[in-house]
């Protein structure tokens, strides 16, 4: 299993530029998410999903839209990139919404919006 | 409301000591979940324990241990004789059971650093 992947590694965007960060799992889980990352702030969530064609808001959901047309892929799209979001953001996945279970994290988007 | 605090932002040590990274916990849940995660310089992030609330059993995996208060709602992670790759950042996380999307609330991190 390649578990949680993401690409890109390293995104540099225009401020108002649009892109998709990219998430696939390959475990069959029902329960993917995505995090920012910003320094002294931990682990935000910004969307997530408790299966295919669902999805709903966590923490910071300003300024990006996600959706969930398998199980397998959960992209986040930046509408219009602004200097905020310059972070580094993480997909998770886990077997289920059940809280007990750990989440398996990829290895990161590092975004710098100028 | 869900708050996890780390107030210690940053520890550094000279190998061999013992180092404790503090976490303590916010939750109106009766049942709920504490997970510690480690962030190496290489960036990834990796589960290190999970801990529900109705067991206060300490826990201790080789050099690592871990010890859960709820009197105090603390869930502190201890280190033995630390080592240089130990030196990461290091998250404790909440997880309520029945909050909506399971979603996990994460401390601001710890950055400890291991000096040779």
């Amino acid at each position: 299993n390649a578990g949680v992947t993401q690409t890109p590694k390293f995104q540099v965007l225009k401020t108002g530029q649009s892109m998709t960060l990219q998430c696939a799992q390959d475990m069959n889980h029902e329960y993917m998410s995505w995090y920012r990352q910003d320094p002294g702030m931990g682990l935000r969530l910004i969307h997530y999903s408790v299966g295919a064609g669902i999805t709903d808001q966590g923490e910071v959901p300003n300024g990006y839209n996600v959706s969930r047309s398998t199980t397998e892929d959960f992209p986040l799209r930046l509408l219009s990139a602004a200097p905020s979001q310059t972070s580094v953001y993480f997909c998770a996945s886990r077997p289920d919404r059940t809280s007990w279970y750990e989440q398996y994290f990829g290895p990161g988007t590092r975004l710098t919006v100028t | 409301a869900q708050k996890v605090t780390q107030a210690q932002t940053e520890i550094s040590v000279v190998e061999k000591e013992d180092v404790t990274l503090d976490c303590v916990y916010e939750t109106r849940d009766t049942t709920y979940y504490l997970f510690w995660y480690k962030q190496p310089p290489s960036g990834e992030l990796v589960f290190l324990i999970r801990r529900n609330s109705f067991d206060e059993q300490n826990e201790i995996s080789g050099r690592y241990s871990w010890n859960f208060q709820k009197s105090t709602s603390s869930f502190n992670f201890t280190i033995t004789a630390s080592q240089v790759v130990d030196s990461a950042v290091y998250f404790c996380a909440l997880s309520e059971a029945y909050n909506q999307g399971g979603k996990l609330i994460f401390g601001q991190g710890t950055e400890l650093s291991v000096k040779p």
